[in-house]
Order: C-alpha cells, then sequence, then structure tokens
C-alpha cells in the first residue's frame, strides 16, 4: 500500500527566512508527487508535481520540491517565506495505476 | 478557464437527514473524484470516475453514500443517512492528466 507521511504538523520560519517542508512516501513503482497548498475555508490549490525527469521542480510562487530517490523523499522549499505563505501544506503520492494518497498535512506558520 | 464549483458551500443537518452535493468539474476534464476532508486530516478518497463509469469506490461507504455522475459531466454526492461521524468538507476535483485540480469544498456538519 503507499502512503505518505509528513512529520511535522507545524513549521514556523520568519519572514524573509528559507523555508522547508518535509515529505517522505512509500509506493511501488515509479512514484508521481505532488504539493498542494490549502487556505482557510479553500479547497487545495496545486502547487507542484514530480513525474520525471530533473529531481528539482519549481512550480507556483516561488516554491520548488527535490525529489529524492533513496531517501524516498520530495521536500518543498523557498529561498524567502513570505507571511501569505502561511497555510496547510499537503504532499501526495500515487503511481501510475492507483489513486492519489495524501499526507495528514503541514501547517506552516510564517511571521513578520 | 473557470475552475471545479460546488455546491453548497455549508450545509448543517441532523443525524440520520439526508444531504446531497453537487460538483461541477473544469470544461473538458474526463476524470471527477470526490474526497472527504476530516479536520486535520489529509484529503480521502471516497470514489472516482471516469467520464460517467466509476473507476475506484473501494472507500466509499455504499450503505449510505452513493454517487452518480450521468452524463459525464457533472456529479452528485449523496448521504442517506448522515451520522455524526460524516461531518467533514467534501471535495470534489478533477482532472484531464494526472493533476487533479480542486474545487472550495462542501462544509457539513451533522448535529
Amino acid at each position: 500500500a503507499q502512503s505518505v507521511a509528513q512529520p511535522e504538523d507545524q513549521v514556523n520560519v520568519a519572514e524573509g527566512n528559507p523555508l522547508t517542508v518535509k515529505c517522505t512516501y512509500s509506493v511501488s513503482g515509479n512514484p508521481y508527487l505532488f504539493w498542494y497548498v490549502q487556505y482557510p475555508n479553500r479547497g487545495l490549490q496545486f502547487l507542484l508535481k514530480y513525474i520525471t525527469g530533473d529531481n528539482l521542480v519549481k512550480g507556483s510562487y516561488g516554491f520548488e520540491a527535490e525529489f529524492n530517490k533513496s531517501q524516498t523523499s520530495f521536500h518543498l522549499k523557498k529561498p524567502s517565506a513570505l507571511v501569505s505563505d502561511s497555510a496547510l501544506y499537503f504532499c501526495a503520492v500515487k503511481n501510475a495505476g492507483n489513486m492519489l494518497t495524501f499526507g495528514g498535512g503541514t501547517r506552516l506558520m510564517v511571521k513578520p | 478557464e473557470a475552475g471545479v464549483a460546488q455546491s453548497p458551500r455549508y450545509k448543517i443537518i441532523e443525524k440520520r437527514q439526508s444531504v446531497a452535493f453537487w460538483c461541477n468539474p473544469i470544461s473538458g476534464h474526463a476524470t471527477l473524484y470526490w474526497y472527504q476532508q476530516i479536520l486535520g486530516q489529509g484529503p480521502k478518497l471516497l470514489i472516482q470516475f471516469q467520464n460517467n463509469g466509476v473507476v475506484d469506490d473501494s472507500q466509499l461507504p455504499k450503505d449510505r453514500f452513493s454517487a452518480e455522475r450521468l452524463k459525464g459531466v457533472d456529479s452528485t454526492l449523496k448521504i442517506q443517512p448522515a451520522k455524526l461521524e460524516d461531518s467533514a468538507v467534501y471535495l470534489c476535483a478533477s482532472s484531464r492528466t494526472e493533476t487533479q485540480y480542486f474545487g472550495p469544498g462542501t462544509r457539513l456538519l451533522v448535529l
């Protein structure tokens, strides 16, 4: 069975500092990996994905994520955090034939 | 391009009542998904449609939940009768390729 772990319930970072939100996964076959962001009372908004190719993928709003096959990780990063980045972030995984499985989410708090 | 539309946005019912949610996917998206998101958790897939056929409904509690997508476009998700533990946000998503795009969700409170 496939699974996703987001080990941190909350990440706190000061505005302007780099941020990292961690994600590790387990799936058979080649992984399809996704990051979504959820603002209060809103649905999930797609940020970026890794399907194949370059291990560093760039997405919306300056976010990027690095696929590490040996560590089965797909950490979300941003060089300089904004207060408006404060939200709930979800990592998700699937393989070619399966449904999408989400992690439990990490709340990012960016303080001025 | 219009996003995924859902209605209603909020619904409050008493246990044992029935409720229905509606979803209109992004135009041209053949695949439609319904998810349940309980507070503090990630979304959990309930059912996946490809056009008007069911691809995966293994996690749908079929004794009380039903869903349909009769013409391969709009979809409805129904709960009858509702239980207290059904209180959650119900998210609809659609996709043309591997990326799913989500609607704003319907927040259900069962009293």
